[in-house]
């Protein structure tokens, strides 16, 4: 069966640090991969995604950027965080052949706090 | 303009009884399709339930069915039986037809559902 890993699940990071996320797939090849951000108490938005190694989409220009080095991890990077880059980011991972009914699940997430 | 709206910010639902959570949605595409989705309070989402435009029935899985009404652009997932479980952050999603939208889920701002024993 297939799972996702997310890490770190939680991290604190001061203004201006640099940052990195990780999510690894496991289970499942060539799966499309999405970066999400979710602030409190609100739905989540897309930010990244990728069908393919080395293939990155960006849905929001920001402060941030992706990466897929490897068919089943993606990385999410800034060089310098903001405070507004605070909030719950998820990865999800899709098979890309069910067409409208392409499933997305989910990871476990990270709560990321920037002071 | 909002493509998916959930209109319903809280709801309270006594344990055993059934609920309805309320989605609507905005789309020119005649192909799509609806999701809705679970967050506990641990975070992770969940997948619940699926239905095409074009599927004649209404989606069942389990517990979970969905009250689809396409003339009214209306997507409601509907809970039987309650369980305390079911407390959580309930979120309805649109994937669009349209070639250049495919690969992305639209989401509402989700319904948070408390169960009561």
């Amino acid at each position: 069966s297939q799972t996702i890993h997310q890490w770190p699940a939680t991290l604190v990071q001061p203004v201006g640090s640099p940052l990195s996320l990780e999510c690894t797939v496991e289970g499942t090849s060539n799966p499309n991969l999405y970066w999400y951000r979710q602030a409190a108490g609100r739905g989540l938005q897309l930010l990244f995604y990728s069908v393919g190694i080395g293939q990155i989409s960006s849905e929001v220009p920001q402060n941030l950027s992706a990466s897929r080095p490897q068919d089943r991890q993606f990385i999410l990077s800034s060089k310098k965080l903001l405070l507004s880059d605070s909030g719950f980011y998820l990865c999800a991972w899709s098979v890309g052949t069910s067409g409208l009914k392409e499933t997305q699940y989910f990871g476990p997430g990270t709560r990321l706090l920037v002071l | 303009a909002q493509k998916i709206t959930q209109t319903q910010p809280g709801m309270f639902v006594q344990e055993k009884e059934a609920v309805t959570l309320d989605c609507t949605y905005d789309t020119s595409d005649q192909s799509y399709g609806l999701f809705w989705y679970k967050q506990p309070s641990s975070g992770e989402m969940i997948f619940l339930i699926y239905q095409g435009s074009y599927d004649e029935q209404n989606a069942t899985e389990g517990r979970y069915s969905l009250n689809f009404q396409k003339a009214r652009k209306s997507a409601n997932l509907v809970i039987s039986a309650s369980q305390l479980g079911d407390s959580a952050m309930y979120f309805c999603a649109m994937r669009e037809g349209r070639m250049d939208s495919s690969y992305k889920l639209i989401f509402g701002s989700g319904t948070r559902l408390l169960v009561r024993p």
